[in-house]
């Protein structure tokens, strides 16, 4: 069983709509991550959240708005999203980076979105 | 485009017997991962192996790693039906000054491996 609890599981929203997908971690891990996946293709990085601060954004459109309002919680608000937006979108934690690897990221089972 | 590259495609076997599956990429690494995603959910990790490895076992799995050729094997032996899965190398590049590039990790395409009983 994943330790990184995703919600919901399943969302369908409209382009107008406004709503979030939340990720939660209680493994004391500093790092936590968005990806997104698409059908029959790899995840893609979205976003790093390293100490509660965002560290990477991956030139991820404004539509899709990170947050971490503590160090075991992990949003990511979405605002009139486009249909090519549905996908799986996975969150991961880790250690943060004591030497020059982060090593293994936890993931979650995801939030599968549909955009209509 | 993608740091990890991997072949096959997609990999069909019986049961019992041994999968192959490897990755190529394309710049320095700090470290070369193995995970497994059955369909439609969450990815677990496998096996990490470092830049300064050649070989990492864990189970029924052996990790390779030839940094000169810039590649990796992944080897499942004694396969079973319930290894059927998508399996994804993914590849932590070396950051600035060869330190770390802060867990972004670039996934390769993945092989789907069909397990038959």
């Amino acid at each position: 069983d994943t330790e990184v609890t995703q919600t919901p599981k399943h969302l369908v929203m409209g382009m107008t709509n406004k709503k979030s997908l939340k990720c939660e971690q209680h493994m004391g891990h500093r790092a936590m991550y968005w990806y997104k996946q698409k059908a029959k293709k790899p995840p893609e990085l979205m976003f790093v959240y390293s100490y509660e601060k965002l560290s990477i954004n991956e030139s991820v459109p404004s539509r899709f708005s990170p947050e971490c309002p503590n160090s075991s919680l992990l949003n990511l608000h979405l605002h009139a999203l486009q249909p090519e937006d549905s996908a799986l979108y996975l969150c991961a934690s880790s250690h943060w980076p004591q030497g020059a690897d982060t090593g293994e990221l936890f993931f979650g089972e995801g939030s599968r979105l549909t955009v209509l | 485009s993608q740091q990890g590259e991997e072949d096959p495609q997609a990999l069909s076997i019986q049961e019992g017997e041994n999968a192959t599956m490897n990755c190529s990429y394309k710049t320095s690494i700090n470290n070369l991962q193995w995970y497994r995603q059955n369909s439609g959910r969450g990815l677990v990790h496998l096996i990490l192996i470092r830049s300064n490895e050649r070989e990492k076992h864990s189970g029924r799995l052996r990790v390779t790693l030839d940094t000169s050729k810039k590649s990796s094997s992944l080897l499942i032996t004694a396969s079973r039906a319930a290894d059927t899965a998508s399996y994804f190398c993914a590849t932590e590049a070396r950051g600035n000054a060869g330190g770390t590039s802060y867990g972004k990790l670039t996934f390769g395409q993945g092989t789907i491996l069909t397990v038959h009983p």
